[in-house]
């Protein structure tokens, strides 16, 4: 089993629409939890951090679900623009090392 | 924010020659970074941490003879991909936290992508 899982995807929704992808993570000492996104042939960049209370920024919602070991990520009023491949990365400590493990990404496609 | 430079950004190699590429953090001083490969439709793979004035922890699978780094600062971390042949042809991309930070964010480099020949 992958250390992160994520549905490659591609998810094609319509502008406007609401969309959520989900993350499973296998490590339940995994201490935190990050969402990036990234451009095709771009680095990655922080969307937003994961906390246990679950947070909110504008039109983006991040939960996290210790018990379940999953996180998620809900886009409202989808944009042309959130067009990307959205990255769930985890932090975790092996061997007394903090790695940090990136899933596959979730394709995202926003349609006119 | 944080900003983390990656040089160079594009570069074109013949097979068996050796490349280098250097990482920075240019506003803060980053203990640890990270060097990750990602071919084209995959995700990011990390290849190794690197720690400041100690040797780099490699991952599984990868070859520290091949892919030397050196972190002889704690702002700047180099990796260099000796012998290189067109099966090393990636995006490499370096990211860092900063101090006394475990499991705080990670800033990324702008990436360099690599072409061997």
């Amino acid at each position: 089993r992958k250390e992160v899982e994520q549905d490659p995807g591609p998810f094609n929704v319509p502008e406007g629409a609401t969309v959520a992808f989900n993350c499973t993570y296998s490590n339940s000492a995994s201490q935190s939890f990050f969402w990036y996104r990234q451009d095709c042939r771009k680095e990655p960049k922080l969307l937003m951090s994961v906390y246990s209370s679950g947070n909110e920024d504008g039109r983006f919602t991040a939960q996290l679900n210790r018990a379940s070991q999953y996180i998620s990520l809900l886009i409202r009023d989808s944009k042309l623009s959130d067009s990307a491949t959205y990255l769930c990365v985890v932090n975790m400590v092996t061997s007394g090392t903090y790695k940090y493990i990136f899933g596959t990404g979730t394709r995202l496609k926003v349609l006119a | 924010g944080a900003v983390v430079s990656q040089h160079p950004s594009w570069v074109i190699c013949k097979s068996g020659t050796s490349v280098k590429i250097e990482c920075r953090s240019l506003d803060f001083q980053a203990t640890t970074m990270f060097w990750y490969r990602q071919f084209p439709k995959q995700s990011l793979m990390l290849m190794a941490t690197s720690n400041e004035g100690s040797k780099a922890t490699y991952e599984q699978g990868v070859e520290k003879d091949k892919f030397l780094i050196n972190h002889a600062s704690l702002t700047l971390s180099t990796l260099t991909v000796t012998s290189a042949h067109p099966e090393d042809s990636s995006f490499y991309i370096c990211s860092a936290r900063g101090l006394a930070e475990n499991t705080g964010e990670l800033f990324f480099g702008e990436g360099s992508r690599l072409t061997v020949l």
